[in-house]
């Protein structure tokens, strides 16, 4: 079974603060996605990654940045925390080929609030 | 840009009851993807059905495409209290795009 890990269920930051979401997972798979997920706005697609080192924004990067230096871990920064960032962050990963048909995998989220 | 909108937005049923969700998009897919996510957890993924086909079966779950409506639904036959979450349609655009989903609540 695939197993996507984030690194914290639960996390709370302040204002200005540069945050660090991380994400592992233990399949090889090429793409990996971070998404955010509000009531009422559904998952919306911050950024993705197809290979290491690639990066492809999504709906909504501003604020944020990603890297990722090894297959399987991609990281979501978030360069000066705001409270509008506060939500649930969702992880995902896929096999290689065009994303949109690959099922994803996903962590169980990081819920992040930024006081 | 938002493709897939799942229809109701909420629904409860008795345990027992079949439950059924629909999914209308706009543009041509050739897959779209039918996803759970328990409450607090992450989404996890149910079944694919490309273009060609109309119908797909995984145990309790029957999935249908229209392509000439736009449309898919999700049937869970005699619905259990597991079954309470809420569940996403996905089609693709350049990348995958998720609809809003709809919570179930299945009632003891």
């Amino acid at each position: 079974d695939v197993k996507v890990t984030q690194s914290s269920r639960y996390l709370v930051k302040r204002t200005g603060e540069k945050v660090f979401l991380e994400c592992v997972q233990d399949m090889d798979h090429e793409n990996m996605f971070w998404y955010r997920q509000d009531p009422g706005l559904g998952l919306r697609l911050i950024y993705f990654s197809y290979d290491v080192k690639m990066k492809e924004k999504g709906d909504i990067p501003e604020g944020y940045s990603v890297s990722r230096e090894k297959k399987e871990r991609f990281s979501l920064i978030l360069e000066s925390a705001s409270t509008n960032q506060t939500s649930m962050y969702l992880c995902a990963s896929s096999l290689w080929g065009a994303s949109s048909n690959q099922p994803q995998h996903f962590g169980d989220g990081t819920r992040l609030s930024i006081l | 840009s938002q493709q897939g909108e799942e229809d109701p937005q909420a629904l409860s049923i008795q345990e027992g009851e079949n439950a059924t969700m629909n999914c209308s998009y706009k543009t041509s897919i050739n897959n779209l993807q039918w996803y759970r996510q328990n409450s607090g957890r992450g989404l996890v993924h149910l079944i694919l059905i490309r273009s060609n086909e109309r119908e797909k079966h995984s145990g309790r779950l029957r999935v249908t495409l229209d392509t000439s409506k736009k449309s898919s639904s999700l049937l869970i036959t005699a619905s259990r209290a597991a079954d309470t979450a809420s569940y996403f349609c996905a089609t693709p655009d350049d990348k995958i795009i998720f609809g809003k989903g709809t919570r179930l609540h299945i009632l003891p």
